[in-house]
């Protein structure tokens, strides 16, 4: 049971490259969710999904897309790079009890991004 | 949006001292957790704790939801404690959240040996 796995681990980009973040979770949790967090701030979140085929937007969703073809992967892409979003990134998922409970959110290692 | 803030922002300690920090939040919630980012930042789940009293080991939370605010003691605090805790919430608007958090700034505590 790996958790919530995400590649890679380091990036740096140059400005208008485009890449994509990996986030895959073996706990078949319906939410999955991505975060960026900047200097000395907590995390902001950026989108989120509530299941296969069903994403929304997040508080800084611009510069981002995503999609979920399936429950285990949920990834981020970065369509053209820029500086403003150096940050590390962070996948989280959970797992929906009842009554608009859920467990608790289990986090990635990471992914720490550099565009120059 | 639910707002989130924590105390305090910075926290300095010598090894074997005791702290409490605080997480205050705005509106209801469906989920409260605490969690340590150490130095190599990961974040490490402490406690998944929506109200009542919880412990593990030297640690231990509190949430009363009903005033809405959260407590993080640390007992007897270690080098290894060090790092940057954050209080994080799911808001409870219209009941459904979809696991979706909000963070705190966060409380850097540095320990000294």
């Amino acid at each position: 049971n790996a958790g919530v796995t995400q590649t890679p681990k380091f990036q740096v980009l140059k400005t208008g490259q485009s890449m994509t973040l990996q986030c895959a979770q073996d706990m078949n949790h319906e939410y999955m969710s991505w975060y960026r967090q900047d200097p000395g701030m907590g995390l902001r979140l950026i989108h989120y999904s509530v299941g296969a085929g069903i994403t929304d937007q997040g508080e800084v969703p611009n510069g981002y897309n995503v999609s979920r073809s399936t429950t285990e992967d949920f990834p981020l892409r970065l369509l053209s790079a820029a500086p403003s979003q150096t940050s590390v990134y962070f996948c989280a998922s959970s797992y929906f009890m009842t009554r608009g409970m859920n467990t608790e959110a289990f986090f990635g290692q990471g992914t720490r991004l550099t565009v120059v | 949006g639910i707002q989130v803030e924590q105390s305090p922002p910075d926290l300095i300690l010598q090894e074997g001292a005791n702290s409490t920090l605080r997480c205050n939040f705005s509106d209801s919630v469906n989920n409260l957790q605490w969690f340590h980012q150490n130095p190599w930042g990961q974040l490490i789940n402490l406690f998944y704790i929506p109200s009542g009293t919880k412990q593990n080991g030297r640690l231990s939370a509190t949430t009363v939801a009903t005033e809405r605010y959260s407590l993080l003691y640390i007992s007897s605090s270690q080098t290894t404690d060090s790092g940057v805790y954050f209080c994080a919430v799911d808001a409870n608007a219209g009941g459904t959240s979809y696991g979706k958090l909000t963070f705190g700034q966060g409380t850097i505590l540095t320990v000294h040996p």
